[in-house]
């Protein structure tokens, strides 16, 4: 069965230091894996995916199909980063379920 | 465009008691669904809709009802709330290339 793991409840980082929220996914087919984040608040929004392979608002990830991950980088963090975020994979027939993981709480500190 | 839109914002239920979360989208997105959101354990689907007329289980269906008579909304049942139900309810529906949008969530509270 399809799964994503975000082994980090929270990260905390100084403002420009840079971050890396981790995203391991199980998944017999082949993937495609999301991004959102979720600001305080507000509510949850698309980040980035990875068949884009767009930087949005200073993040990239990269698909390894090797390791099974979709890691989300940042090399300098900014306050204004702080969030939760969490990792999914698209899986079924016609792309019909979203399985998100546990997500991430990324505290960047001044 | 109001995108996706939730009401209530809030409810507090009693053991036992019924309520239906309403769920309306106007971008005219076939796919929409629901999930649920705890502590520590993310987000997980209750139930999907990929048209009028056509719904399906996700992961965590059991006490929960859906339906789908319009391409605009997608009402979530609780048949009979129990504590366990107590959760933030999100909504969302998603465009033909997957980008899929989220209305701002109920949250709920079974006493």
């Amino acid at each position: 069965a399809q799964r994503v793991t975000q082994p980090e409840k929270l990260l905390s980082v100084f403002k420009g230091a840079p971050v890396e929220l981790k995203c391991n996914y199980s998944y017999s087919g082949s993937p495609e894996l999301f991004w959102y984040v979720q600001y305080s608040r507000q509510r949850l929004q698309l980040l980035l995916r990875h068949i884009s392979r767009e930087s949005i608002k200073g993040f990239t990830a990269d698909l390894n199909k090797g390791e099974t991950s979709f890691h989300l980088k940042k090399p300098f963090a900014q306050e204004e980063d702080s969030a939760m975020y969490y990792c999914a994979l698209l899986v079924g027939g016609g792309g019909n379920k979203l399985t998100f993981g546990t997500g991430t709480q990324l505290k960047v500190e001044l | 465009n109001a995108g996706v839109t939730q009401t209530p914002k809030f409810q507090v239920l009693k053991t036992g008691q019924s309520m239906t979360l309403q769920c309306a989208q106007d971008m005219n997105h076939e796919y929409m669904s629901w999930y649920r959101q705890d502590p520590g354990m993310g987000l997980r689907l209750i139930h999907y809709s990929v048209g009028a007329g056509i719904t399906d289980q996700g992961e965590v269906p059991n006490g929960y009802n859906v339906s789908r008579s319009t391409t605009e909304d997608f009402p979530l049942r609780l048949l009979s709330a129990a504590p366990s139900q107590t959760s933030v309810y999100f909504c969302a529906s998603r465009t033909s290339s997957y980008e899929q949008y989220f209305g701002p969530g109920t949250r709920l509270t079974v006493t």
